[in-house]
């Protein structure tokens, strides 16, 4: 079975400047969750989807959008970048409730 | 809010030596429990998870980890460690029920010298 794919894997952006990042789940799973990891501040969720549906949403500002596709991919954009928002964004998948996340490799995304 | 605390930022240890980090949550409810592994270079694995039932966990790579719910804790443990565990370790929670919102701690790097 194939993992977590995210696309692209880099990426360089200028402040002001949007971006969307891709995350394709393992086959059958319909969760997919996003979270950002940098040095300061950790991992931190973003937001999951399920059938298509904002499940749960972290604690970050609505320029942090995403969507999810009904064959379950799902896309996150960041609108008006900030050089804070540099970062790897990591997508995760699982089969549902009380099942583990299966993690892609990331996005590593550089604001300049 | 749900938060949780890794008590050591870098630990350092020789081969075969006995491995134990801290991890500590805060939340009045049933929680799910997890540890996460991040190679470098690499995907974060799962290492083990704790759902309910026996508090004792055992997970891949001979780890191992105890949920005491009376400390909120959740630590991991290995026995005797190899060089091939160097990587960064982090523990995780969620409230039983919601598991795509994982709660992550802000991680230990291990580096265990040959």
């Amino acid at each position: 079975k194939a993992g977590v794919t995210q696309t692209p894997r880099y990426l360089i952006k200028t402040r002001g400047q949007q971006v969307t990042l891709s995350c394709s789940p393992i086959s059958g799973h319909r969760s997919v969750s996003w979270y950002q990891q940098t040095p300061g501040q950790g991992l931190q969720f973003l937001f999951e989807y399920f059938s298509e549906t904002q499940r749960n949403k972290g604690n970050f500002p609505g320029r942090f959008s995403g969507r999810q596709f009904s064959n379950s991919r799902s896309e996150m954009n960041v609108s008006t970048l900030e050089l804070g928002d540099s970062a790897l964004y990591l997508c995760a998948s699982s089969a549902g409730q009380n099942n583990e996340q299966f993690f892609g490799p990331g996005t590593r995304l550089t604001v300049l | 809010a749900q938060s949780v605390s890794q008590h050591n930022h870098h630990v350092i240890l020789s081969e075969a030596a006995s491995l134990e980090l801290g991890c500590n949550y805060s939340y009045g409810g049933t929680v799910n429990l997890f540890w996460y592994v991040q190679y470098p270079g690499q995907h974060l694995q799962l290492l083990l998870k704790y759902f309910s039932g026996d508090p004792l966990v055992k997970g891949i790579k001979g780890f191992e980890a105890e949920f005491i719910k009376s400390k909120f804790s959740f630590n991991l443990r290995k026995p005797s460690v190899q060089w091939s565990d160097t990587a960064e370790y982090f523990c995780a929670v969620t409230r039983t029920g919601s598991q795509g919102n994982l709660i992550f701690g802000k991680g230990t790097k291990l580096s265990v010298k040959p």
